[in-house]
Formats: C-alpha cells, sequence, structure tokens
C-alpha cells in the first residue's frame, strides 16, 4: 500500500517569501504524482502533476513541483507567495499500473495549510 | 472543461430521513469517486465506479448507498445517517485511473 506523508501541518509566510512544501512518498513501483490545493471554502483544484518525463513540472498560478525518484519526494515550490496563496495544500499519489493507467486509488497527504501575510 | 457539478451545495438532514446527493460531468470520463471530508483533514475515499460498475467500497456504510445511472451521473443515497457523518463530501470523475477532477462538494449537515 501505498502512503504519502507532508511534512509541515501549517506554514506561515509574509508577501513574497519563497515557498517549499515537503511531500514524501512510499511505494515500490511507479507512481503518478499530484498537488491539489484548497481555497477558503472552494474545491480541491489541481495544481500540477507528474506522470513521466522531465520530473520538474510546472503548474497554474507559477507554482512548480520536482520528483527526485531516490528520494521518494514531491516537493512544490513558488519563489514568491502572494495573499491569494493562503489555502491548504494537499499532495497525492497514486500508482501506475502496467497498463498505464494509474490506480483508481489516490493517496492523500494529510494536507499543510499555507497562510499568507499581506 | 473540466468541470463536475454537485448538488445540492448544502444539505441539513435528520437522521430518520432520506436524501440524494448528485454529481454530473460531461467530460467523457468513465470513473466515479465519492469522496468524504471532515473539515482540516484530506479528503477520504468512499467509492469508485468504473465504466459504471462499482469497482471499490472502502468498508462505507449501508446507510451510504451509491448510484451510476449512467456514464455522467453518480448518486449518493443517503439514509438513517448519524450525527458523526457531517462533512464534506466530494465526488470526483478521471478518465480512468489517472488525473481526478473534484466537484465543489456538497456540505452535509446531519442533526
Amino acid at each position: 500500500a501505498q502512503s504519502v506523508s507532508q511534512h509541515n501541518h501549517h506554514v506561515i509566510l509574509s508577501e513574497a517569501a519563497s515557498l517549499e512544501l515537503g511531500c514524501n512518498y512510499s511505494y515500490g513501483g511507479t507512481v503518478n504524482l499530484f498537488w491539489y490545493v484548497q481555497y477558503p471554502g472552494q474545491h480541491l483544484q489541481l495544481l500540477l502533476k507528474y506522470f513521466s518525463g522531465d520530473p520538474l513540472v510546472k503548474g497554474i498560478k507559477g507554482f512548480e513541483a520536482e520528483f527526485i525518484k531516490s528520494k521518494f519526494s514531491f516537493n512544490l515550490r513558488k519563489p514568491s507567495v502572494q495573499w491569494s496563496d493562503t489555502a491548504e495544500y494537499f499532495c497525492a499519489v497514486n500508482a501506475d499500473t502496467y497498463s498505464g493507467a494509474g490506480s483508481y486509488q489516490l493517496t492523500f497527504g494529510k494536507g499543510t495549510k499555507l497562510s499568507v501575510i499581506p | 472543461d473540466t468541470e463536475v457539478t454537485q448538488t445540492p451545495k448544502h444539505l441539513v438532514m435528520g437522521m430518520t430521513n432520506k436524501k440524494s446527493l448528485k454529481c454530473e460531468q460531461h467530460m467523457g470520463h468513465r470513473a466515479m469517486y465519492w469522496y468524504k471530508q471532515k473539515a482540516k483533514k484530506p479528503p477520504e475515499l468512499m467509492f469508485v465506479y468504473s465504466y459504471e460498475k462499482l469497482s471499490i467500497n472502502e468498508s462505507v456504510p449501508s446507510r451510504f448507498s451509491p448510484e451510476c445511472p449512467n456514464s455522467s451521473l453518480l448518486n449518493l443515497h443517503l439514509h438513517a445517517l448519524q450525527p458523526e457523518d457531517s462533512a464534506l463530501y466530494l465526488c470526483a470523475s478521471s478518465r480512468r485511473g489517472d488525473t481526478q477532477y473534484f466537484g465543489p462538494g456538497t456540505r452535509l449537515t446531519v442533526l
């Protein structure tokens, strides 16, 4: 079974500070990796995803993430955060099956709450 | 278009009521999901439908009954719920087992 750990429960930053949120997963096989964001009172939105290829993936709103296979990590970064980035961020993983389609079971980390102070 | 719609947005029900949650997508996705999300927690998978057949039931109590009438619709029938079932219920869909797109959720309160 796969598991996902997010290192930080709550991160507080000032505007323009750089952001890095940690995510490590535990699974022996090939995985698909995701970061979702949930703004206050809103639904889960996909920020970015990694299936294969270039391990540095770019997402919406200036976010990027780097897959480091040797470290089982998929950390989320943004060079300069804004107040509007205040949200809950979830890392998620599903196992890639032999057929190339992912497993239906998406495992989420516990989430990191980001508070950006104007 | 990556839109998943859910109705109602909010639902308050008593423990003896029967109600249903609805989810719809028109992206041609063949997998649809129900999740339960408690405050400040990640979503927990409840059910997965693949090609309109129930493929995963994560040991959910029988007071929750899913239904997939066609490839675009997913229902969750609720009966005799408990106050601890109060949560945000999220629907998601995916082409197969790849990227899941989530709806806005139904916030359920059980009195």
